[in-house]
Order: C-alpha cells, then sequence, then structure tokens
C-alpha cells in the first residue's frame, strides 16, 4: 500500500522552540496533503489542508501564524510549530493523497512535547 | 460539532466470533466513508472504504455497510483474530473534501 513517512516520531524541546515535522509521500506524488491533531482519546481533528504550490488552507481556531504549513513538492509538505507551548504538546499527524477521490494514507504521527 | 460519531468506546469480542463496529454521521452530504485501524502510537491505516452508491463493500475479512437512510454505517470482521486488537476509527466526507473522524472504537479480540 501507499507509504507516507513522518519525522521525527518523537520531540521533546523547551518553551519557545520552533518545531518542524516533515512529511513525504514515499511512492506516489501527493496533490493534497493534510495536518491533524489528536488528543488523547480524542478523534483527528483537522488542522489544515495543503495543496502543492499554494498556500494551505486552515480550519477554524487554528492560528496559521502558529503552524505553518509549506507543501513545495508533491511528495513533501512540512509542518512548523512557531515558538511552541506546553499547550501545544500534542500527537500530529499528517495523510496525503493523490486524487479526490482515494483514501488519505497517514504518516506514523509525531509526538510533540513541549516543556 | 462531531458530525461523525462512534457510540462505543470499546468492544470486546472472542476470537473467531464476529467483530461489529458502528458508527453514525449528521451530515447527509457525505458520501464517502472510511475505516481506518490504528495502534498506539501510529498512524491510522486505511482498511476498507465505501461509496454512497453502494450499501456493502467487502474485502477478505472485513466488510463495509452503509445505511444512507439512517445515517449509519458499520465495519463487520469476521473472523476476529488477536491481531486485530486496535483502535477503529470511521471516517466520512464529501469527495473531495477533508476527513471528518469519530473518536474511535478500541476492539479487544481475545483468546
Amino acid at each position: 500500500g501507499a507509504v507516507v513517512s513522518q519525522h521525527p516520531s518523537w520531540v521533546i524541546c523547551k518553551s519557545g522552540t520552533s518545531v518542524k515535522i516533515e512529511c513525504r509521500s514515499l511512492d506516489f506524488q501527493a496533490t493534497t496533503m493534510f495536518w491533524y491533531r489528536q488528543f488523547p482519546k480524542q478523534s483527528l481533528m483537522l488542522m489544515a489542508t495543503s495543496n502543492e504550490g499554494s498556500k494551505a488552507t486552515y480550519e477554524q481556531g487554528v492560528e496559521k501564524d502558529k503552524f505553518l504549513i509549506n507543501h513545495a513538492s508533491l511528495t513533501l509538505s512540512t509542518l512548523t510549530v512557531t515558538s511552541a507551548h506546553p499547550e501545544d504538546s500534542s500527537f500530529y499527524i499528517c495523510s496525503a493523497r493523490l486524487y479526490s477521490n482515494q483514501p488519505q494514507h497517514f504518516g506514523d504521527g509525531t509526538r510533540l512535547s513541549i516543556l | 460539532d462531531q458530525q461523525v460519531k462512534q457510540n462505543s468506546p470499546s468492544l470486546s469480542v472472542q476470537e473467531g466470533r464476529i467483530s461489529i463496529l458502528n458508527c453514525d454521521y449528521t451530515n447527509s452530504m457525505f458520501d464517502y466513508f472510511l475505516w481506518y485501524k490504528k495502534y498506539p502510537a501510529e498512524g491510522p491505516t486505511f482498511l476498507i472504504s465505501i461509496s454512497s452508491i453502494k450499501d456493502k463493500n467487502e474485502d477478505g475479512r472485513f466488510t463495509v455497510f452503509l445505511n444512507k437512510s439512517a445515517k449509519h454505517l458499520s465495519l463487520h470482521i469476521v473472523p476476529s483474530q488477536p491481531g486485530d486488537s486496535a483502535v477503529y476509527f470511521c471516517a466520512a466526507s464529501v469527495t473531495g473534501y477533508a476527513l471528518n473522524f469519530g473518536k474511535g472504537t478500541s476492539l479487544l479480540v481475545t483468546p
């Protein structure tokens, strides 16, 4: 099946640090990538949708200046959490798909812990 | 506002028996439905999907049923195996748009 790689898998850093998470589709060209956040025992909450070469579309309540998304190529999207604070600690997961009528394939997620 | 609901947070089934996971949705515009399986500290893995033009889709031990009038779908796993123990997420969308996920059902298959 389709493979999506997410890196790093775990980050622990100090408050005020900016953290970049990479999401790569390894065996297909992803026209659209999604970024989700998951709190314990909750569903995946969509943060933003990014299409290659254009600006990301953010969901209501998600600060675009806080969570910078770049989708520079058909195989790579990055999420940068700027000036991270403890409340940003969460599990961040990306997904990618080729066409709109195909399922999204997920990376393994990044556990972000801000001290 | 939760548009996709999985009302059972957990389910325990004996090995070899049928596991039935349920999901309800509120948005009648949804036309694409999926089930994902998730292990701890991993991303969800796609299992099976169904479009609104069908009411059943089967893939090996996994069958998804869609009842559009009731806005309900279910995932049947037959026979259940211990390796099926995981959290199962139901997701729905309007084709081309973002997925809406339920909160998941934790399935435990006991030997």
